[in-house]
């Protein structure tokens, strides 16, 4: 069985400060994607990054960061010096295959306040 | 590039009732998904399909029926609606095959809230 937790329901700082948010997954498959999604106050879900279970390398993308470690199943994002804006919900999922294609399950979320 | 469009947005139901969720894509993708988000559990999946014509369900689908009517179209039915099943529905899409960059993520619709009272 598939699952991810998120065990930070909520997390709030000041803006500037750095935050991770934490993911741990489980699997059984050998090929899976790990995703990051944030959902911003206006309720839409927006993708952040993809990573395929073959490529462990981390990767920055402006403020952003993804710790990727499969030795502990984890798949973390930090958020270098935050802002407002940075204020939303923000979703690990993991996608595994099945006949035909993939499927993908969302953990609980993390809620981050940032404030100013 | 209307991406994937819900209707409903909002609806109100009374315990009993019956309605049917509409999602439409047009970025010709094969893969559909109906979640549910709820306070405190995120995203759960209710059914999914792979491709047209086949269909199988998630973490929840209890309560819950699907049909795929053609590769655009994925809709979602409540036969009897309960308290239980108020939530907001996302219907989704990707592209399911191969590594390529936009493989497997998910575009979602706006959200359709239904309060079941």
């Amino acid at each position: 069985a598939q699952k991810v937790t998120q065990a930070q329901t909520e997390i709030s700082v000041v803006e500037k400060e750095d935050v991770t948010l934490d993911c741990v997954y489980e699997t059984r498959d050998t090929t899976y994607y790990l995703f990051w999604y944030k959902q911003p106050p206006s309720g839409e879900l927006v993708f952040l990054i993809r990573r395929n279970s073959f490529d462990e390398q981390n990767e920055i993308s402006g403020r952003y960061s993804w710790n990727f470690q499969k030795s502990t199943s984890s798949f973390n994002f930090t958020i270098t010096a935050s802002q407002v804006v940075d204020s939303a919900v923000y979703f690990c999922a993991l996608s595994g295959h099945y006949t035909g294609g993939f499927k993908t399950i969302f953990g609980a979320g993390t809620r981050l306040f940032v404030k100013a | 590039n209307a991406g994937v469009t819900q209707t409903p947005k909002f609806q109100v139901l009374k315990t009993g009732q019956s309605m049917t969720l509409q999602c439409a894509q047009d970025m010709n993708h094969n893969s559909m998904y109906w979640y549910r988000q709820d306070p405190g559990m995120g995203l759960r999946l209710i059914y999914y399909s792979a491709s047209e014509g086949t269909t199988d369900k998630g973490e929840v689908p209890n309560g819950y029926n699907v049909s795929r009517l053609n590769k655009r179209e994925f809709s979602l039915r409540l036969e009897s609606a309960a308290p239980s099943q108020t939530s907001v529905y996302f219907c989704a899409s990707s592209e399911a095959k191969g590594g390529g960059l936009g493989a497997n993520v998910l575009t979602f619709g706006a959200g359709s809230r239904l309060t079941v009272l």
